[in-house]
């Protein structure tokens, strides 16, 4: 059974750099079949995906538009785990940052099946 | 990209059925057959509860339906339970992104 267990801040200043790390069991970073993935929850903002990090004989990243430029993912083979820096925040980024699996390109699997349990970050001085 | 569009709130009855559409453009949902849902519940994670337009994972109940046409995608509720009282999220690939909806709360009366 494949489980993700988040950690990180709970409270980051404006802006600062987000960092939370997303570690896996029962599946590999480094997997072909699988593509990680960040994603956020807010009020205002509804569900909103950031982006996702796979691996298909190298690594690639793809982040969503909104977050261009500030967004980076990258994965940890050492500790089976993946990460998400968010950089200059502002109390806009506040919300509950989720990590999930879901397919890479071309694998017809196009859709989050695990979840991890969330992290409440607050963006405040 | 542009959120998909859903209605704010549905509601119905226990025992009566609600749909759920959700909007977007020839670029995401009317671009590719990988529509998934998701049900939100107050500090819980998303659960995934209809992939590739129609399709249900193990564990979800036969309730639950999906469907597309043109750039329209919809999740159809029967027979409401009190439980699935909750927010719904639609989501569609967009050729390396993905694309949420706005989110619809849905409401058992």
């Amino acid at each position: 059974q494949v489980q993700l267990q988040q950690s990180g801040p709970g409270l980051v200043k404006p802006s600062q750099t987000l960092s939370l790390t997303c570690a896996i069991s029962g599946d590999s970073v480094s997997s072909n079949s699988a593509a990680w993935n960040w994603l956020r929850q807010s009020p205002s903002r509804g569900l909103e995906w950031l982006g996702r990090t796979y691996y298909r004989s190298k690594w690639y990243g793809d982040y969503a538009v909104s977050m261009k430029g500030r967004i980076t993912i990258n994965p940890d083979t050492s500790k089976n785990q993946f990460s998400l820096q968010l950089s200059s925040v502002t109390p806009e980024d506040t919300a509950v940052y989720y990590c999930a699996r879901s397919g890479p390109p071309y694998y017809d699997y196009y859709y989050m099946d695990v979840w991890g349990k969330g992290t409440t970050v607050t963006v405040s001085s | 990209q542009s959120a998909l569009t859903q209605p704010r709130s549905v509601s119905g009855s226990p025992g009566q059925s609600v749909t759920i559409s959700c909007t977007g453009t020839s670029s995401d949902v009317g671009g590719y057959n990988y529509v998934s849902w998701y049900q939100h519940h107050p500090d819980k994670a998303p659960k995934l509860m209809i992939y590739d337009v129609s399709k249900r994972p193990s564990g979800v109940p036969d309730r639950f339906s999906g469907s597309k046409s043109g750039n329209t995608a919809s999740l159809t509720i029967s027979g409401l339970q009190a439980e699935d009282e909750a927010d719904y999220y639609c989501c569609s690939y967009a050729g390396r992104i993905y694309v949420f909806g706005t989110g619809t709360k849905v409401t058992v009366l």
